[in-house]
């Protein structure tokens, strides 16, 4: 069964750095997600990418992140500045549209 | 946006026993989905169920999106079926977006 893949699993900052998340959708997929899960909390919507474009975004998708897919494959969701809060999973999932959602197995960020 | 309720927030049993988990959303959906997250916090994929019923082993769904609820059973529980289990739901506003309730947390005791 063809699986979106997330890299790194687990990745370690300092409070000030910039990192940057990487996920390889589904490659007959043509939407893109990206959601975040602070510890214990539920599953939240960070933005949507179709299109080669951003479509639509949360309150939470503020100036700090930014996302690109900078091939036909990757598609990247990037954190400048990174803060002690924004310590959590996060989680890329594509779709075809109409056959539901696949997620990765996510990337587990701690900003110490 | 649409509103999803998931219940009981926390559950726990014995191995073998069944239980009932239960989706209410508050608008129409394209799309409704079950996930179980393990331990180890990866979103596995259950079921995509919009409406009707399905069945994956001691797993089965019931969407009855007329009456805006979903229901995942679990029979025979086991101790690896420990985890959160979440609904996701794309309501039929056009967003394309799935939004999540908050989970039920299932402890399976041996």
């Amino acid at each position: 069964e063809p699986e979106v893949t997330q890299t790194p699993s687990h990745q370690v900052t300092q409070m000030g750095q910039e990192v940057i998340l990487r996920c390889v959708p589904i490659s007959n997929h043509l939407y893109f997600y990206w959601y975040r899960q602070i510890l214990g909390q539920k599953v939240e919507f960070l933005v949507s990418f179709y299109n080669n474009e951003i479509s639509e975004k949360s309150e939470i998708f503020d100036d700090q992140f930014s996302v690109e897919r900078p091939d036909g494959s990757n598609f990247t969701l990037k954190i400048r500045s990174t803060k002690l809060e924004d310590s959590a999973m996060y989680f890329c999932a594509s779709s075809e549209r109409g056959v539901g959602y696949t997620f990765g197995s996510g990337t587990r960020l701690t900003v110490v | 946006g649409i509103q999803v309720e998931q219940s009981p927030p926390d559950l726990i049993l014995q191995e073998g026993a069944n239980s009932t988990l239960r989706c209410n959303f508050s608008d129409s959906v394209n799309n409704l989905q079950w996930f179980h997250q393990n331990p180890w916090g990866q979103l596995i994929n259950l079921f995509y169920i919009p409406s009707g019923t399905k069945q994956n082993g001691r797993l089965s769904a019931t969407t009855v999106a007329t009456e805006r609820y979903s229901l995942l059973y679990i029979s025979s529980s086991q101790t690896t079926d420990s985890g959160v289990y979440f609904c996701a739901v794309e309501g039929a506003g056009g967003s394309y977006i799935p939004t999540f309730g908050r989970g039920t947390s299932l402890i399976v005791h041996p």
